[in-house]
Parts: C-alpha cells; sequence; structure tokens
C-alpha cells in the first residue's frame, strides 16, 4: 500500500538533545512538508521541499533543519535552539507539477516530549 | 494571500443530531478546498475536496459541504452524527493558480454524546 511511514510514533528527549523524526513516502510525490501541532493552534509549517536537494522555510523553521537527499525521504531534526520542542509533529507529501491541487497526505505522526 | 476561518473551537452534539462545522475563507484568486478529519494521536485523513464543478460534495460516510463563492464559505455537515465522528475537524483551502500551499484553519473539536 502507497503511504507515509513516520517514525517513532512517541519520542521522549532530555532537553538540550537534538533529535531526528524519520519519514518516507512511497506515493512517488515530489513535494514533501513537515507540520507542527499544538493544542489549539491548528497546523504550522515548519520545512517543505519540492525537489530533491531543495528545500524552503515555513512560517515556524527557526530551531529545526531538514534534508532531501532522496525523492522518498525527508528527515527533521528538532535541534536544541528550538526553545519549545515538545509537540505533534506531521509529516505530508503532495504533487507538484501539472495536475497540482494542494491536497496533502498525511503520515500517522510523531509525538515528542521532551523532559 | 489566503486564509482560513473556522469560528467554532468546539461543537458538542448529541448523537443522531444533526451538525454543521462552518469554514470560511478569503482570497483574492479562485481556490480549491477540503476538509480534512483527524482522530487522536493520528495524522489528517482527507474526508472530502471541492475542486471544480458541483458545489455540493459528498464522502463515504454521510457528510457533505458546499462551496458558496459569494459567500466564501464551505461549511461541513451531516444529518446525523455518531460516536465515532467524534475528532478534530480542518478546513484547508489552496490556490487554483501556482503555488497550491494548502492553508489550514485552526480546526473544530467535534464531540458526540450520548
Amino acid at each position: 500500500d502507497g503511504g507515509i511511514t513516520q517514525s517513532p510514533k512517541y519520542l521522549f528527549r532530555k532537553e538540550g538533545q537534538n533529535v531526528t523524526l524519520s519519514c518516507e513516502q512511497n506515493l512517488n510525490h515530489d513535494a514533501m512538508y513537515w507540520y507542527r501541532q499544538d493544542p489549539g493552534q491548528g497546523l504550522r509549517l515548519i520545512y517543505y521541499s519540492q525537489i530533491v536537494n531543495d528545500f524552503q522555510k515555513g512560517d515556524i523553521a527557526e530551531g529545526y533543519s531538514v534534508s532531501r537527499e532522496k525523492k522518498e525521504s525527508f528527515p527533521l531534526t528538532v535541534t536544541s535552539a528550538q526553545k519549545n520542542p515538545t509537540a505533534f509533529y506531521l509529516c505530508a507529501s503532495s504533487i507538484f507539477g501539472q495536475g497540482r491541487t494542494g491536497e496533502l497526505f498525511f503520515g500517522e505522526g510523531s509525538r515528542l516530549t521532551v523532559l | 494571500a489566503q486564509s482560513v476561518t473556522q469560528l467554532d473551537s468546539q461543537v458538542p452534539v448529541f448523537e443522531e443530531a444533526p451538525v454543521e462545522l462552518r469554514c470560511n475563507y478569503s482570497s483574492s484568486v479562485s481556490v480549491y478546498l477540503f476538509w480534512y478529519v483527524q482522530y487522536p494521536n493520528q495524522g489528517l485523513q482527507l474526508l472530502l475536496k471541492y475542486l471544480s464543478g458541483s458545489t455540493l460534495v459528498e464522502s463515504i460516510n454521510g457528510f457533505e459541504a458546499e462551496f458558496n463563492k459569494s459567500q466564501t464559505s464551505f461549511h461541513l455537515r451531516k444529518p446525523s452524527v455518531h460516536i465515532s465522528d467524534t475528532a478534530e475537524y480542518f478546513c484547508a483551502v489552496s490556490s487554483t493558480g501556482g503555488g497550491n500551499k494548502l492553508t489550514f484553519g485552526t480546526g473544530t473539536q467535534l464531540k458526540v454524546e450520548l
């Protein structure tokens, strides 16, 4: 089945540690996205990538980093510079190019708790 | 620039009652419209979408939404809700030309009670 796989589902880390969240898709989508979700704040875009080896900052990129070395993979690193990293993180993908509508396909999410 | 407003952060309703979740958008160009549903600790799933054609769109589980261009709205309705419909619902909009970045509302928590 085609889809998006995020891992781990739950992650606990000590303050000051960097953590990397994995996102893999087999939908053959060009574009991939990372969102952060906090209660009552909806979804906020962290980073997105429309093509391999290229990515752009979203609305809340500070304290995060990404890479896009392969079409299928878009890992997110939450660095120690992120002041409030405890949140639910969602990875998504979409078609980019002819036929695109903006529709996003989401993974199951990763919940990061910093102790 | 585009934006989405979901005025109701929480909507409590009894089982088998009708429900309407409101969504208004703002955009200077033509739009595509989406409703997503999110169950606890899960990702978002597409519920229904308006791309073109008939302004009334339906989902397989009884939800429907109507695109109203003059009122810039895309309200979600269901005539009779079930306990299993308890979830958070997000309205989203993208422009039809270039970019296509999806803009989300802040979500409406639907709580169905017995």
